[in-house]
């Protein structure tokens, strides 16, 4: 069973540009949640999308965006980048729906993102 | 809202000694917490859960964990740490506001396992 896999590992990005990152879920698994990963600010909750639909957003400026598709696979955009954008973007697949799983997440292995 | 507090930045413990990472937790109803693992440049893998039932939950890798609820602490344990437990440990509580589950993780703790 294929686990949860993030295209691309590595990135180098420039200021101003955008950038967008692909994750597709376990087969099966309905909600994929975004993270951003820092040294200083640890794990940040982005988003979480269950059926096509975004059920919860944390708290990050409008140049962070997301969307799923049909098939469950997720992309995150960011535009105008920033170098405080610089982080490992993990996404998480999961079975739960509207909570009924005792599952936990599985995580993908990340993005590295690096604004230059 | 929910919050995870893991008060340590890291722990630092010799091979073969017992090893406690701690974590405490505060959220309206019933907790859903759960503990994962990361190691270098790896996402993060999920090592125990507690929903419901025994306080004392074992994991993966020889890891478990104690829920006490009056203390509202969700402290991750194993009995004989190996130098292959170092990384970053993090807990995570889930809860269904609105219908729809959110998780907040901790900050995380670097365990350090000392040969």
């Amino acid at each position: 069973k294929a686990g949860v896999t993030q295209t691309p590992r590595y990135l180098i990005k420039t200021r101003g540009q955008q950038v967008t990152l692909s994750c597709s879920p376990i087969s099966g698994h309905r909600s994929v949640s975004w993270y951003q990963q820092t040294p200083g600010q640890g794990l940040q909750f982005l988003f979480e999308y269950f059926s096509e639909t975004q059920r919860n957003k944390g708290n990050f400026p409008g140049r962070f965006s997301g969307r799923q598709f049909s098939n469950s696979r997720s992309e995150m955009n960011v535009s105008t980048l920033e170098l405080g954008d610089s982080a490992l973007y993990l996404c998480a697949s999961s079975l739960a729906g509207t909570g009924t799983s005792n599952y936990g997440y599985t995580f993908g292995s990340g993005t590295r993102l690096t604004v230059v | 809202a929910q919050s995870v507090a893991q008060p340590e930045d890291q722990v630092n413990v010799a091979e073969g000694n017992p090893l406690t990472v701690k974590c405490t937790y505060s959220v309206s109803g019933n907790p859903y917490l759960f503990w994962y693992v990361q190691y270098p440049n790896r996402g993060l893998q999920f090592l125990l859960k507690y929903i419901t039932g025994d306080n004392l939950v074992k994991g993966s890798y020889g890891f478990e964990a104690e829920f006490n609820k009056s203390q509202t602490s969700f402290h991750l344990k194993k009995p004989s740490a190996l130098v292959s437990d170092s990384a970053l440990y993090f807990c995570a509580v889930r809860d269904f506001s609105g219908g729809y589950q959110k998780v907040t993780f901790g900050t995380g703790t670097k365990l350090q396992v000392i040969p």
